[in-house]
């Protein structure tokens, strides 16, 4: 089936650690996107690229650090300067037309312990 | 700057009861527009979009339509159901700028439906 996956699907972080969360898309879109869900706060954008070897950062990248190496995959790692990661982290992907719909795969939810 | 507001939640409404989340955005340029579902645990799922002014999206008995005059996409359904429980983004995504194409989204709107 085509679509976006994501894993793991839970984890937990100590602190002091960095962790890579990881995004395959097999719908062959050029861009694809990092977003953070905090409860009442809607969905803020991480990271995101337009292209493979190319990526810019959105509204909340400190912390975070991404690649994107290959077309299909975009992992995003949380370093141990993301001072409050505990969320829900969603990856996207689309085509670059604005009318065309942005893709969402299951989530990854990262804790802190 | 480009954004965009949608009524608070939650919302609770009795199963068949008729449904509004006001929605509206404020963007330079002509966006495309977008409802997305959440549900518990889960990723966003479009609901429905509208990419030009008056264009009337639908799905699943939801309908919005783009209103370019009153800059609003409020979505609408005429009897609710109890598996609508959700949570509701309204979004945005413009055709330039620094983003590229990013969605810009609303707070989102928790329903629960009653049976």
């Amino acid at each position: 089936d085509g679509g976006i996956t994501q894993s793991p699907k839970y984890l937990f972080r100590k602190e002091g650690q960095n962790v890579t969360l990881s995004c395959e898309q097999n719908l062959n879109h050029d861009a694809m996107y990092w977003y953070r869900q905090d409860p009442g706060q809607g969905l803020r954008l991480i990271y995101y690229s337009q292209i493979v070897n190319d990526f810019q950062k959105g509204d909340i990248a400190e912390g975070y650090s991404v690649s994107r190496e290959k077309k299909e995959s975009f992992p995003l790692t949380v370093t141990s300067a993301q001072k409050n990661p505990t969320a829900f982290y969603l990856c996207a992907s689309s085509t670059g037309d604005h009318r065309n719909t942005i893709y969402f795969g299951e989530g990854s939810w990262l804790t802190v312990v | 700057g480009n954004s965009v507001t949608q009524m608070e939640g939650p919302v609770t409404l009795s199963e068949e009861a008729f449904l509004t989340i006001n929605c509206t955005y404020t963007a330079t340029g002509y966006p495309s527009l977008f409802w997305y579902v959440q549900y518990p645990g889960e990723g966003l799922q479009l609901l429905l979009k509208a990419t030009k002014a008056d264009d009337k999206g639908s799905n699943k008995g939801f309908e919005a339509t783009y209103r370019k005059e009153t800059t609003s996409f409020h979505l609408e359904k005429g009897s609710v159901q109890v598996s609508d429980s959700a949570v509701y983004f309204c979004a945005l995504r413009l055709p330039y700028g620094g983003s590229q194409g990013n969605l810009i989204f609303g707070k989102g709107t928790k329903l629960s439906v009653k049976p």
